[in-house]
């Protein structure tokens, strides 16, 4: 399984953009990126995936270098219920039932 | 209904006892996961059904014993656990597995377990 590294910890002002980065330098061309992340006392939630275009939905943006080596979260303005610890997770087409976390970037956000 | 439930919330059991965790989506789903996570860490899969069919088993000892009922619900039948087995178990549930382009997994709240 192709591996991903992420910083351990992130600070954030309320309401200032965010960018969290990981890198993924033996991906695979048929492996999506996928970011999950997990609030205090919850189980883990989906956020965004994407092959290689950008990607935006209504809680964040993803944003896919051009060699697919590295990408990026962005959450646009973050709020305290953002922070979490978040997640960047290889998945293979064809093994979609295979989440294999990573140690994550546990981000803090100041009011 | 977009809810994966689990329970109990919370459960302390001997290192003799026999439990069950329950774990429930009304998706329609046809893929459903058990996870662990100690203190601190990231989840680790543990088993993966598909249409009621245990797909993977990541090498889990057999004092851990999954069963899928039906499509709807899914178990984790415990016995002989030891004290370091004491971790969140989280349940998950998604559309489907290979070959599904999106599979985004939706979580339960997980089982808090302490064995003594």
């Amino acid at each position: 399984d192709a591996k991903t590294t992420q910083p351990n910890s992130m600070e954030s002002n309320e309401e200032e953009p965010v960018h969290l980065p990981c890198n993924h330098s033996t991906i695979s061309g048929t492996d999506y990126i996928h970011w999950y992340r997990q609030l205090p006392s919850q189980g883990p939630e989906y956020v965004i995936h994407g092959l290689t275009s950008n990607v935006n939905n209504r809680m964040a943006s993803l944003a896919i270098a051009e060699d697919r080596k590295s990408s990026t979260l962005i959450l646009h303005r973050a709020t305290l219920r953002d922070a979490a610890v978040y997640y960047c997770i290889l998945i293979r087409y064809n093994q979609g039932g295979k989440l294999i976390f990573g140690q994550g970037t546990e981000l803090s956000v100041k009011p | 209904d977009t809810e994966v439930t689990q329970t109990p919330k919370h459960l302390v059991m001997g290192m003799t006892n026999k439990k069950s965790l329950k774990c429930e989506q009304h998706m329609g789903h046809r893929a459903m996961y058990w996870y662990k996570q100690k203190a601190k860490k990231p989840p680790e899969l543990m088993f993966v059904y598909s249409y009621e069919k245990l797909s993977i088993n990541e090498s889990v000892p057999s004092r851990f014993s999954p069963e899928c009922p039906n499509s709807s619900l899914l178990n984790l039948h415990l016995h002989a656990l030891q004290p370091e087995d004491s971790a969140l178990y989280l349940c998950a549930s998604s559309p489907g597995l290979a070959g599904r382009v999106y599979n985004e997994q939706f979580f339960g709240p997980g089982t808090r377990l302490t064995v003594l």
